[in-house]
């Protein structure tokens, strides 16, 4: 079946970039996305990337697609406490109108 | 803000006992989805509803049911509760009904089971 995994934690120092990696299952997967949890609020969509692109852009964050490796990774620049979270990947299947899924999660955290 | 909006934020109830908890999707969108998120099993999708009718369901037990209302809001009714459907549950909205959406969450409900 589909599977999402994520490493469970990152700790990074103020400043520098974070890479936060996920690697999935499903070859048929269409769109990954990105997703940011605060303490205590819901999820918040940052970013997501179609299939047939090897990269996105945003600001300090940058989506990188391996389709091959089926990996994906977020890449956070200049590192700030604000961006202290969980972070999700998750997929959707192209055939699904509806069913995404979710990795368990990155946490990071910011040292100062 | 996603401007998804869910109700109550935080419900307490006892074992046994049944709640109704309720998404008012972003101004446009005719699709709600609801998901359970717990520390055992993660994030998972339960269900979905596009302009009042049901598109797919996901994990969803028996004891859980869903509805859409002419105005597009949810609800989400759980019923002979036990100790492990204490979880987050969020509602999530996009435009259309298919996967060419981005799905937009709401802040979640939190259900604490005692």
């Amino acid at each position: 079946g589909e599977d999402v995994e994520q490493s469970l934690f990152l700790s990074v120092r103020e400043g520098d970039s974070s890479v936060i990696n996920c690697t999935y299952t499903d070859s048929s997967s269409t769109y990954l996305y990105w997703y940011k949890q605060e303490p205590g609020a819901g999820l918040q969509l940052l970013t997501y990337i179609f299939s047939n692109m090897d990269m996105k852009q945003d600001q300090r964050l940058t989506v990188l697609l391996n389709k091959k490796d089926k990996h994906l990774s977020l890449r956070i620049a200049d590192t700030q406490t604000g961006d202290s979270a969980i972070y999700f990947c998750a997929e959707r299947e192209e055939n699904s109108a509806s069913k995404i899924i979710f990795g368990s999660g990155t946490r990071l955290s910011i040292r100062p | 803000d996603s401007g998804v909006t869910q109700t109550p934020k935080h419900l307490i109830t006892a074992t046994g006992q049944r709640v109704t908890l309720r998404c008012s999707p972003r101004s446009g969108d005719l699709s709600v989805y609801w998901y359970q998120q717990s520390l055992d099993q993660g994030l998972q999708f339960l269900i979905h509803y596009y302009n009042g009718e049901e598109r797919a369901k996901g994990n969803i037990l028996e004891r859980f049911s869903a509805q859409q209302f002419p105005d597009l809001h949810s609800e989400l009714n759980l019923s002979s509760l036990e100790l492990g459907d204490s979880a987050l549950y969020f509602c999530a909205s996009s435009v259309g009904p298919s996967g060419v959406d981005t799905q937009y969450f709401g802040p979640g409900t939190r259900l604490t089971v005692l």
